[in-house]
């Protein structure tokens, strides 16, 4: 079935520590974004991409770093977690297209630093 | 870059009343406008779009309205039931011609609470 999938569903780990929130769609979309969202609280966009070897960088991007070397994924690299980066990270995708796309949601990936 | 604020925060009806959130951007390429509504626990979901060449959509109890000269849009719901509480959340896409094309900009959210 055609989706967007986030893993780890749910992550605790130790500060100083580097890690890596996947994410893969198989819907063919070109259009990829990362959020931070705390619980029913804004969306924040960290980063986002057009296409393969194109990134961009949004509002909370200092702290984080993205690939795309493939169409269907996105990773999203935290170099030395902190605790302030305890929250729920959403990726999402959409189609490329003119007027614009519904852009559909990962089922997220809740990060504890500890 | 684009800014999108969105007001109210909280919303609190009775059933069978209307709700309307309200939602302002700033870039002027933006042409695309979801809205999307996240249960509690779940990922954000689509319910109604409307693109800057039209000026209201309706979809049942769901209606949006856009006013591109003043850069606002609005989502209307009518009849509420106590299944549409949720958060709500607007979005602004700024097309091409934009320094900000293909971003996906969200509002602060809307706590919409339907009292039975």
């Amino acid at each position: 079935e055609a989706d967007i999938y986030q893993t780890p569903r749910y992550l605790v780990i130790g500060t100083g520590k580097k890690i890596t929130l996947e994410c893969s769609q198989t819907m063919g979309h070109d259009k990829m974004y990362w959020y931070q969202q705390d619980p029913g609280m804004e969306l924040h966009l960290i980063h986002y991409s057009y296409g393969v070897n194109s990134t961009e960088k949004g509002d909370l991007s200092s702290e984080s770093t993205v690939s795309r070397i493939r169409t269907e994924h996105f990773p999203l690299t935290l170099e030395s977690a902190r605790p302030s980066h305890t929250s729920q990270y959403l990726c999402a995708s959409r189609r490329k297209g003119g007027g614009g796309s519904e852009a559909f949601f990962g089922q997220g990936t809740r990060l504890t630093v500890v | 870059g684009e800014n999108v604020e969105q007001h109210p925060s909280t919303l609190s009806v009775q059933e069978g009343d209307s709700a309307v959130i309200k939602c302002t951007y700033s870039d002027s390429a933006s042409n695309y406008f979801p809205w999307y509504k996240q249960e509690l626990g779940k990922r954000p979901q689509l319910i109604i779009d409307i693109r800057s060449n039209v000026g209201e959509k309706k979809d049942q109890r769901i209606a949006v309205t856009l006013n591109k000269t003043a850069k606002h849009f609005s989502l209307h719901i009518t009849e509420t039931q106590p299944e549409d509480s949720a958060v709500y959340f607007c979005a602004a896409i700024a097309g091409a011609g934009g320094t900000s094309y293909g971003k996906l900009t969200f509002g602060q959210g809307t706590i919409l609470t339907v009292h039975p």
